[in-house]
């Protein structure tokens, strides 16, 4: 299947710092997606992209559908302990039926308070 | 509340014992799918459904089935399972596919021995 290259693999960052993560693709995606996972839950959407170039804010995230439609990046303003866990890029090809999606194998952030 | 829940959280099970992990979503949504993650290989995509009786295989569907007889239950089905299918579980659902993976369940740890 499809593979998505997201980096950095892992952050370490002091409470208050600015964080930016991306992924890319060399598949064009109709459609990105950011989660974050906490330990032991499972993943919770924070973002979602349809459109090439669209930039979408939600609280101090903001993430960016890439305009080649290979690439998206997400951004965290001014982090707080809380924000510490694994964040996931995703995709998914084509539109129609092609509902499968493919994820990056995750950023793991750490916030030092 | 809206939620998806997988049973069991933790299975412990022996080479060959067929077995089920059960996935339910009070949502009324159409899509949904599965998925195990591993260690640096993130998330992957096993099967997913449209609809009732609409299924079709992600990027690992070797060693597993599924079924969609009803709209709100996608059970994923290990007929012999193997120790390479020790991994975490998780079910996801959505209004539809092109709305994203708006949902994930708890996840279950699935070891085999």
């Amino acid at each position: 299947g499809q593979q998505l290259n997201q980096s950095p693999q892992s952050m370490f960052i002091q409470e208050g710092e600015d964080v930016s993560m991306n992924c890319t693709s060399s598949s064009i995606f109709n459609t990105w997606l950011w989660y974050k996972q906490d330990p032991g839950e499972g993943p919770v959407l924070l973002i979602a992209l349809y459109k090439a170039g669209e930039l979408t804010s939600n609280g101090r995230l903001t993430a960016q559908f890439g305009i080649t439609r290979k690439d998206s990046f997400l951004n965290i303003s001014a982090s707080i302990p809380s924000d510490v866990g694994i964040y996931f890029c995703a995709g998914r090809e084509g539109g129609g039926s092609n509902y499968k999606l493919t994820f990056g194998k995750g950023t793991l952030l750490t916030v030092n308070p | 509340e809206a939620q998806v829940t997988q049973n069991p959280r933790y299975l412990i099970t022996v080479t060959g014992k067929k077995l089920t992990v059960t996935c339910s979503q009070n949502m009324n949504h159409e899509y949904m799918s599965w998925y195990r993650q591993d260690p640096g290989l993130g998330l992957r995509q096993i099967y997913y459904s449209m609809n009732v009786e609409v299924t079709d295989k992600g990027d690992v569907p070797e060693g597993y089935k599924v079924s969609r007889k009803e709209k709100r239950n996608f059970p994923l089905i290990l007929e012999s399972p193997s120790p390479n299918q020790t991994s975490l579980y998780f079910c996801a659902s959505s209004l539809s596919g092109g709305a994203g993976e708006a949902f994930f369940g708890q996840g279950t740890r699935l070891t085999v021995v």
